[in-house]
């Protein structure tokens, strides 16, 4: 069975700052990467995804992840975070089954 | 825009009651998902489903149960909520894919939740 681990579970950044979210899988298999995120009071909405091909992706909101396949690793990056980025933050993989699986979240509090 | 939603949004309900939550969807999507998401704890899937008349438990047991009688809806049922089941419940479908070729992107789609509180 796959897992996902994040490694951080709280982030506090001042504006402007770099952020990098850590998440690595656990999987021998092909798989499926995302992001998702949930801004306060909304529900869960895509960030970004992987299914192949270049393993730098872009998302929404200046997002990018980089797969990096021999460290089994989908970081989620931001050169400059913004208040509004404040949200919880979620690694998840699927396999072509169809089922995803989570990691726990990183909460992060961008202070303006 | 995904159009997938979610009643009642909360609910305090006293020990031993019967409750449903309903989840429906707009888009077509074949496979339809529940997950269970405690504060700051990671999601877990309790049911999926890929397709009418179709239905899985998921990889954390729970006590609830699941019907897809229908494409578009996904309600989930508990016949007697306890403390323990106080929890939030989220639904969520995934586009493309196929419940035969079992491709899928894997993309998910979710509702706002449920916060279920059993007093």
């Amino acid at each position: 069975a796959q897992s996902v681990s994040q490694h951080n579970h709280h982030v506090i950044l001042s504006e402007a700052a770099s952020l990098e979210l850590g998440c690595n899988y656990s999987y021998g298999g092909t798989v499926n990467l995302f992001w998702y995120v949930q801004y306060p009071g909304q529900h869960l909405q895509l960030l970004l995804k992987y299914f192949s091909g270049d393993p730098l992706v872009k998302g929404i909101k200046g997002f990018e992840a980089e797969f990096i396949k021999s460290k089994f690793s989908f970081n989620l990056r931001k050169p400059s975070v913004q208040w509004s980025d404040t949200a919880e933050y979620f690694c998840a993989v699927s396999t072509n089954a169809g089922k995803s699986t989570f990691g726990d979240g990183t909460t992060l509090t961008v202070k303006p | 825009e995904a159009d997938i939603y979610q009643t009642p949004r909360y609910l305090v309900i006293g020990t031993g009651k019967k409750i449903t939550l309903e989840c429906s969807q707009t888009m077509g999507h074949d496979k339809m998902y529940w997950y269970q998401q405690d504060p700051g704890m990671e999601l877990h899937l309790i049911h999926y489903s890929y397709g009418v008349n179709s239905t899985e438990k998921g990889d954390l047991s729970s006590e609830s149960t699941v019907s897809r009688i229908r494409t578009e809806h996904f309600p989930l049922t508990l016949e007697s909520a306890r403390p323990s089941h106080t929890s939030q419940y989220l639904c969520a479908s995934s586009e493309y894919g196929s419940a035969w070729t079992g491709l899928t992107t894997g993309e998910l789609f979710f509702g706002e939740g449920s916060r279920l509180t059993v007093l």
